[in-house]
C-alpha cells in the first residue's frame, strides 16, 4: 500500500513570495490533516478535511495560509505572502476517519520550507 | 485545553541500555487517546503505539514497553536494550474524543541518541 506523498520535499523562498504544497494521501482514506513542524517542536494541526470539508481551521493563519481538497482526495497547502517565521516542515496526514479519535494518522515526508 | 510535556529534551545511551521516554499530559475529558510517534532523521513520523483512556495495561512489543498511569497522567515508553536504528526524535501525543475531527497535540519531543 502506498503511503501518504508529499511535493516538494525541499523549498526556499524569499520573504513576501508565494508557495505551495501538495499532498496525496493514502487511497481511500477520508480525513486528510495539514501541520507545521517547527525545529525542535512537536508538530501542530493547521486544517483537517474530512472527505472535502473542513472540520477544524482554529489554527490556521487564515490571513496567509490557504488550503483546499476539492475532491476529496489530493489537498494543496497555500502560503501568501510568506514570512520567515513561516520555516518549518509541512507535515501531511491522512486517516481511514477521523471519528473515532483513536484512529491512527499515517504521515508522509514532509515538505521542509526555509523563508529567506 | 489539552496538553502533552515530554521534559527530557535529549537523552544519550549506550547501545544495549535501557532507556525510558517520559510522558505527562493535560486532559479535561475522560475519554481520550494517546499515542506514541518515532521521527528518524528522514523527518516521516512513524505510529508506534495507541492506548485509549479506559485501558490501564501495560504493553510490550519486542523491545518496546508502554506504562499508562491515569493517578498520574503519565504515558512513559520504555525501550528495552537499545540499538544504533533506535535513535530517532519521539513524540508523545494526545487526542480527546470531542464532538468532531481527530486533532492530535503533540508534545515536544525527546531526541533519543543511541551510541556503540
Amino acid at each position: 500500500e502506498a503511503g501518504v506523498a508529499q511535493s516538494p520535499r525541499y523549498k526556499i523562498i524569499e520573504k513576501r513570495q508565494s508557495v505551495a504544497f501538495w499532498c496525496n494521501p493514502i487511497s481511500g482514506h477520508a480525513t486528510l490533516y495539514w501541520y507545521q513542524q517547527i525545529l525542535g517542536q512537536g508538530p501542530k494541526l493547521l486544517i483537517q478535511f474530512q472527505n472535502n470539508g473542513v472540520v477544524d481551521d482554529s489554527q490556521l493563519p487564515k490571513d496567509r495560509f490557504s488550503a483546499e481538497r476539492l475532491k476529496g482526495v489530493d489537498s494543496t497547502l497555500k502560503i501568501q505572502p510568506a514570512k520567515l517565521e513561516d520555516s518549518a516542515v509541512y507535515l501531511c496526514a491522512s486517516s481511514s476517519e477521523g471519528f473515532p479519535s483513536y484512529n491512527e494518522q499515517f504521515f508522509g515526508p514532509g515538505t521542509r520550507l526555509t523563508v529567506l | 485545553a489539552q496538553k502533552v510535556t515530554q521534559a527530557q529534551t535529549e537523552i544519550s545511551v549506550v547501545e544495549k541500555e535501557d532507556v525510558t521516554l517520559d510522558c505527562v499530559y493535560e486532559t479535561r475529558d475522560t475519554t481520550y487517546y494517546l499515542f506514541w510517534y518515532k521521527q528518524p532523521p528522514s523527518g516521516e513520523l512513524v505510529f508506534l503505539i495507541r492506548r485509549n483512556s479506559f485501558d490501564e495495561q501495560n504493553e510490550i512489543s519486542g523491545r518496546y514497553s508502554w506504562n499508562f498511569q491515569k493517578s498520574t497522567s503519565s504515558f512513559n515508553f520504555t525501550i528495552t536494550a537499545s540499538q544504533v536504528v533506535d535513535s530517532a526524535v519521539y513524540f508523545c501525543a494526545l487526542s480527546e474524543a470531542r464532538g468532531g475531527g481527530n486533532k492530535l497535540t503533540f508534545g515536544t519531543g525527546t531526541q533519543l541518541k543511541v551510541e556503540l
